[in-house]
């Protein structure tokens, strides 16, 4: 059974700052997503990344993929207030692919004060 | 694009009623669609996947003869909470896969669902 692993779960940090989210996941696959959501508002895709070494980047986020570690990364550069939400990783259920359900981590709730 | 609705967006319902919930791809064809329920400062968890013209596989733990789905077109999958109980209240959310790419799902708006 997949097991999507996101640290911190909650983060407060002040505008300017950088800091990272980790997500760790316990089997193999080739891909990993990570979304963002506001409150009471459904999930906003963020980064598809679909290959071991893949980097893409945003704006002021960063999200990368080591599959060998199977590690996800987002990084946040210089934070601003807009960017305050949760924010989740998920990995393909079962087989890794792409038509599998998706496994989640449980959300790292982002709070970035002035 | 790649938009999904859901209706309604949210339903207040009674106790043991039923309430059907609705998911559409609106500019594409998804041959499979998935169900996820999100409870109040929780994650997303899957219930279910919808292929089209065919059964929905189920999670485990998640009731098949109480979340009845079908998946009866290429864009239009349906969630019926049947006899619901206020333990059923939480945020629904389907998504689904394009037809020619497996790549990403994409989200619907969700549906908050309140049993009394």
């Amino acid at each position: 059974e997949l097991k999507v692993e996101q640290n911190p779960l909650f983060l407060s940090m002040q505008e300017g700052k950088n800091y990272t989210i980790y997500c760790n996941y316990s089997t193999t696959s080739d891909r990993l997503y990570w979304y963002r959501q506001d409150p009471g508002k459904s999930l906003e895709s963020l980064f598809v990344l679909l290959s071991n070494g893949a980097v893409k980047q945003e704006g002021r986020l960063m999200a990368s993929l080591d599959t060998k570690a199977r590690l996800s990364t987002l990084h946040i550069t210089a934070a601003v207030h807009d960017l305050s939400a949760t924010y989740f990783c998920a990995a393909p259920s079962y087989s890794g692919g792409g038509a599998d359900g998706l496994t989640f981590g449980k959300g790292t709730h982002l709070i970035i004060q002035p | 694009g790649a938009v999904v609705s859901q209706h309604p967006s949210w339903v207040i319902c009674k106790s043991g009623t039923s309430v059907k919930i609705e998911c559409r791809s609106l500019d594409f064809q998804a041959t499979t669609m998935f169900w996820y329920r999100q409870f109040p400062k929780q994650s997303l968890m899957l219930m279910a996947t919808s292929n089209e013209g065919s059964k929905a596989t189920y999670e485990q733990g998640v009731e098949k003869d109480k979340f009845l789905i079908n998946h009866a077109s290429l864009t239009l999958s349906t969630l019926t909470v049947t006899s619901a109980h206020p333990e059923d209240s939480s945020f629904y959310i389907c998504s689904a896969i394009k037809r020619e790419g497996l790549d990403e799902q994409f989200f619907g708006p969700g549906t908050r669902l309140t049993v009394l």
